[in-house]
């Protein structure tokens, strides 16, 4: 079955710290792969894909994400944390040929002190 | 202007009212749908649409009908609210010739309360 596991519920980081939130995936063909970020009272931003090439991927906000294929994993990184970072993280997996197909991890929310 | 817009965003209603929550969008996309969030559950599929005249159930559908009123237009309808349809509902959208990766474009959200 397919399906998006993010272990941790909630994370809480210090400003300025170094950041990885975990995903893994289970999905029978080459995924598609995406991070959305959710800030309070908002809708669900892309911070980044990967569908194929370079496993290191680049997003906006100064996030990145490897996938790992022998690990089943797309974790998403940042080196430094700002606290406008603080939101929810939704790992999602899809097959192409439309949203429709896409499965959603339950989310980790991230916390930022001072 | 939000390119996905979701109307109401906040509705508070009663067990066994009908209640609509509608979506629209500018971005031109042929794909539309609606999804359910649930804290600890992520996002959920209620119904998706490839065209005015395509209309297909998603994960969990029963309780909830659509329509697509035009290109631009979903909505999404409950016949008879219950309280375990208390959620945050989001209308997304998804343009079939960029690659085709999926990517989702959401709406704002609209968060319902059913007493």
């Amino acid at each position: 079955a397919q399906s998006v596991t993010q272990p941790d519920i909630h994370i809480t980081v210090s400003e300025g710290a170094s950041l990885e939130l975990r995903c893994n995936y289970s999905y029978g063909a080459t995924p598609y792969l995406f991070w959305y970020v959710q800030s309070p009272g908002q809708g669900l931003q892309l911070l980044l894909k990967y569908f194929s090439g370079d496993t290191l991927v680049q997003g906006i906000k100064g996030f990145e994400a490897e996938f790992k294929r022998s690990q089943s994993s797309f974790n998403l990184r940042k080196p430094s944390v700002h606290w406008s970072d603080a939101a929810e993280y939704f790992c999602a997996v899809g097959a192409g040929g439309g949203g429709f197909k896409t499965i959603f991890g339950a989310g980790t929310r991230l916390f930022v002190k001072a | 202007d939000a390119d996905v817009t979701q109307t109401p965003r906040n509705r508070i209603t009663k067990t066994g009212k009908r209640i609509m929550l509608e979506c629209s969008q500018t971005k031109g996309h042929d794909r539309m749908y609606w999804y359910r969030q649930d804290p600890g559950l992520g996002l959920r599929l209620i119904y998706y649409s490839f065209d005015v005249k395509d209309i297909n159930k998603g994960e969990i559908s029963d309780g909830y009908s659509v329509s697509r009123q035009a290109q631009a237009k979903f909505s999404l309808s409950l016949e008879s609210a219950i309280p375990n349809q208390t959620a945050l509902y989001f209308c997304a959208t998804s343009d079939f010739t960029q690659g085709n990766t999926g990517e989702l474009f959401f709406g704002e959200g609209s968060r319902l309360t059913v007493l």
